[in-house]
């Protein structure tokens, strides 16, 4: 079955970056483009970007241009979504998840918190 | 950037009963090569991710209980449901994904029990 596994919670302190993956299972993982969204705390879905695993092609936000980063390692079906210069309004649940066209699966969400 | 705006903020509904959600785009999401209206519905449960509901502005996902359609086109669009039942209770999202790269979300409406 098709699976998007993240990684776990993230700490960081204000200026500093986060890497959050997401591990693809189910299906192939360079057959579907990859969305990441961002809720913070009793917010609605923000989205931030989305990238096509197959030729490693993004779309950012005008919000985040700059300081967000996606990529993949096609080998191990994996996403990255890197943000950088983290300020107390980035805290939030980061979920990545599969298709444009109505994204179908997502994974279970990784929260980060910015703090000093 | 195309702004997403959904009414009401919030509704509560008898269970059995029907359930209406707006959603409109500050421009058109029909794309006119396809005929394709580049909307999508999402539910989401507190501690959830969201759950894809409608695609294509009224494709069901499979799986999805078939008292939930959507319908609409251009700029103004609908989400129903027909006959609400206890585990409908979440917020619900519209999205359009024509406008590329910021596939934005309307702000959710949230439905409960009355």
């Amino acid at each position: 079955q098709v699976q998007l596994v993240q990684s776990g919670a993230e700490v960081k302190k204000p200026g500093a970056s986060v890497k959050v993956s997401c591990k693809a299972s189910g299906y192939t993982f360079t057959s579907y483009d990859i969305n990441w969204v961002r809720q913070a705390t009793g917010q609605g879905l923000e989205w931030m970007g989305w990238m096509n695993p197959n030729s490693g092609n993004t779309g950012y936000a005008q919000k985040f241009q700059g300081r967000v980063t996606m990529t993949r390692n096609t080998s191990i079906s994996t996403a990255y979504m890197e943000l950088s210069s983290l300020r107390s309004e980035d805290t939030a649940v980061y979920y990545c998840a599969r298709r444009v066209v109505g994204a179908d699966y997502w994974g279970q969400g990784t929260l980060v918190t910015v703090s000093s | 950037d195309i702004v997403m705006t959904q009414s009401p903020d919030s509704l509560a509904v008898s269970l059995g009963e029907r359930a209406t959600i707006n959603c409109k785009s500050s421009q058109s999401v029909l794309y006119s090569s396809n005929n394709k209206n580049y909307l999508a519905w999402y539910q989401q449960k507190p501690g959830q991710p969201p759950k894809l509901l409608i695609y294509w502005a009224s494709t069901r996902e499979s799986g999805v209980p078939d008292r939930f359609s959507g319908s609409g086109s251009g700029t103004d669009f609908t989400l129903t449901i027909s006959s609400l039942q206890a585990e409908d209770v979440a917020v619900y999202y519209c999205q359009q994904y024509y406008s590329t790269p910021l596939f934005t979300f309307g702000p959710g409406t949230k439905v409960d029990i009355k």
